[in-house]
């Protein structure tokens, strides 16, 4: 089955640098990226998603990158804030209803 | 409005209870989910009903019982629960499977097992 590799587990921040987290799948047959961003005490909300057809897609400042071949995909943010400060969960879609979460990024943007 | 509402927010219940989750959403999505989330760990998928059908059990205990009422309604009954199911349930929703893949999600009922 999927297997979903995240990195870093913690990544703390400059308030204005930007944040990377990179993310590994295993199932070629994935075809659905999603970002998700989980604030303490609530659930997680989708902040940007790409798929497989895509290579690069943006919102503000935030970027998804995805690298089909390598089996790699990436969130950028520039321009980090303290409201950015938060867990960041990757994921890979199959289809079928199935989606495969990595373990999770811990994001600190220090003022 | 892109909201998954769940209640209650939080829920104390001892190994003898019998307690219920509810999950609402107006989106005229057709796909609902339930996950548990323990502390720092990534949402693991439970149940998902596809047009009010359960299309997939992911070999959850029977003490967990899920519910579809109907497209907006999603329950989760809980019964002779376990301390270790102390965790938080999160509830999603997602469009017809054949036009997109987004998953809205919840902000989860936190529940303890005594």
């Amino acid at each position: 089955g999927e297997n979903v590799e995240q990195h870093p587990s913690t990544l703390s921040v400059q308030e204005g640098d930007s944040a990377v987290i990179k993310c590994t799948y295993s199932d070629s047959a994935s075809n659905y990226f999603p970002w998700y961003k989980q604030e303490l005490g609530k659930g997680p909300q989708l902040i940007i998603d790409i798929r497989s057809n895509v290579g690069e897609k943006k919102d503000q400042r935030i970027a998804v990158t995805l690298n089909k071949t390598a089996k790699h995909f990436s969130l950028h943010i520039t321009e980090t804030q303290p409201e950015d400060s938060a867990v960041y969960f990757c994921a890979a879609d199959t289809g079928g209803f199935k989606t495969i979460f990595g373990a999770g990024t811990r994001l600190f943007v220090k003022a | 409005d892109t909201e998954v509402t769940q209640t209650p927010k939080h829920l104390v219940m001892g190994m003898t209870n019998k307690k219920s989750l509810k999950c609402e959403q107006h989106m005229g999505h057709r796909a609902m989910y339930w996950y548990k989330q323990k502390a720092k760990k990534p949402p693991e998928l439970m149940f998902v009903y596809s047009y009010e059908k359960l299309s997939i059990n992911e070999s959850v205990p029977s003490r967990f019982s899920p519910e579809c009422p109907n497209s907006s309604l999603l329950n989760l009954h809980l019964h002779a629960l376990q301390p270790e199911d102390s965790a938080l349930y999160l509830c999603a929703s997602s469009p017809d499977r054949d036009d997109a893949y987004e998953q809205y999600f919840g902000p989860g009922t936190r529940l303890t097992v005594t």
